[in-house]
């Protein structure tokens, strides 16, 4: 079956401007999370989706936002832009119930905020 | 919250061992260990619950010591697609999909 698939996958946005990615989960997956990679940091989670809910949120500010929708897809938006914001942003997609371990991640949108 | 993972890198021959230790400051209830190639998205390996409940599709093997709040990933007989960063990430109890990760263990395996 096709794979978790995140567009687009490379992004040069300015400092200030606003940005929104789109990840598209395995089919049958209800539960949409997105983390952000960087080098120093790591993978910090950013918030979770599930059947169009936030479920969790991690410890960014209101700048990032995301949603999903009823077919599971989901979109992150990050606004007003700062150079820190540059990094991969993964989404990783997995059944959802509460023995839904297994999260699936897809290939990454690379943003570069200049 | 974010896991401490050690050691920060290891290389590797062919055929040799390796463990990779996590520790938490908090209460562990489940743990996620995840190994991400260079380039490619991180792929699972395995989970471990409180409880003792492993679940996971490798060969690889793992521990939880909830006393400590430590997990260890062992990795015997290295072979060359073992090479990658390995992230373990602690969560909750439930399927929820909200891990802390640590900043990795890059482990290099050489011919």
């Amino acid at each position: 079956k096709a794979g978790v698939t995140q567009t687009p996958r490379y992004l040069i946005k300015t400092r200030g401007q606003q940005v929104t990615l789109s990840c598209s989960p395995i089919s049958g997956h209800r539960s949409v999370s997105w983390y952000q990679q960087t080098p120093g940091q790591g993978l910090q989670f950013l918030f979770e989706y599930f059947s169009e809910t936030q479920r969790n949120k991690g410890n960014f500010p209101g700048r990032f936002s995301g949603r999903q929708f009823s077919n599971s897809r989901s979109e992150m938006n990050v606004s007003t832009l700062e150079l820190g914001d540059s990094a991969l942003y993964l989404c990783a997609s997995s059944l959802g119930g509460a023995r839904s371990y297994e999260q699936y991640f897809g290939p990454g949108t690379r943003l570069t905020v200049t | 919250q974010q896991p401490v993972q050690s050691p920060q890198a290891v290389i590797l021959r062919e055929g040799e061992d390796a463990v990779i230790n996590c520790s938490s400051s908090k209460a562990l209830y489940s743990v996620h260990w995840y190994r991400q190639k260079h380039g490619e998205a991180p792929v699972f390996l395995m989970i471990l619950l409180k409880g003792g409940e492993q679940k996971g599709h490798e060969k690889i093997s793992a521990s939880f010591n909830e006393k400590k709040q430590q997990s260890s990933l062992y990795l015997t007989a290295s072979q060359l697609s073992y090479s990658g960063t390995y992230f373990c990430g602690t969560g909750p109890q439930t399927g929820a999909n909200n891990l802390f990760f640590g900043t990795g263990t890059r482990l290099t395996v050489i011919p």
